[in-house]
């Protein structure tokens, strides 16, 4: 199946200092990706809908201004957590969707989940 | 309003034993996934289904349309099955997934 990274794995900050998150499609272009945070022991929970080349849709409750995403490539989108704080700690996962085909079989509409990452806020 | 209904929330097994998650969803969909969570954090897509039964190994998921509900079978569980199965859904294809709360799954030796 197709790969999806992400980077860094994990990352510990002090409050006030901002984090960026990449996400990666590796081997196909992704029009859409999606960013989900994670508490413990919670469902992953979708913050926002980024698509390339223009702005992302943010869902009700998460703040744009602190949580940034760009999308300016097919295989690349960022997250970064704006001046964070100890609240912000959690799990954070992209996922991209893959709408083309590849060798002859469609993957349409498929999403495909990146490692994480884990943000801890000091 | 769209809801993903798994079942049970927890479960243990002894090694070896015949597993069945389910999920429920309340309106037509155009296809559901099975994820695995592992307790590092890192999500596995195991299967992507709109109809039918898929089958990978000794994971096995089958889904019915008509009645709005799917489910993923291990055989022969193995203790490193233990992670969290997460049902999600996908109503148009073009919007973000509906997740399910997962099931919690722990195989003991």
């Amino acid at each position: 199946g197709a790969v999806v990274s992400q980077h860094p794995s994990w990352v510990i900050c002090k409050s006030g200092t901002s984090v960026k998150i990449e996400c990666r499609s590796l081997d196909f272009q992704a029009t859409t990706m999606f960013w989900y945070r994670q508490f413990p022991k919670q469902s992953l929970m979708l913050m926002a809908t980024s698509n390339e080349g223009s702005k992302a849709t943010y869902e009700q409750g998460v703040e744009k201004d602190k949580f940034l995403i760009n999308h300016a490539s097919l295989t690349l989108s960022t997250l970064t957590v704006t001046s964070a704080h100890p609240e912000d700690s959690s799990f954070y996962i992209c996922s991209a969707r893959d709408h083309l085909a590849r060798e002859g079989v469609s993957f349409s509409n498929e999403q495909f989940f990146g490692p994480g990452t884990r943000l801890t806020v000091l | 309003k769209n809801e993903v209904e798994q079942s049970p929330q927890n479960l243990t097994a002894q090694e070896g034993e015949f597993i069945t998650i389910n999920c429920s969803y309340s309106v037509g969909i155009s296809a559901l996934h099975w994820l695995q969570q592992h307790p590092g954090g890192g999500i596995v897509s195991l299967f992507m289904l709109s109809s039918g039964k898929k089958k990978h190994g000794r994971l096995i998921a089958t889904i019915n349309i008509q009645e709005k509900h799917s489910s993923l079978h291990i055989t022969a569980s193995h203790p490193r099955d233990s992670a969290v199965y997460i049902c999600a859904v996908d109503y148009s294809g073009n919007t973000p997934l509906v997740f399910g709360k997962g099931t919690r799954l722990s195989v003991i030796a």
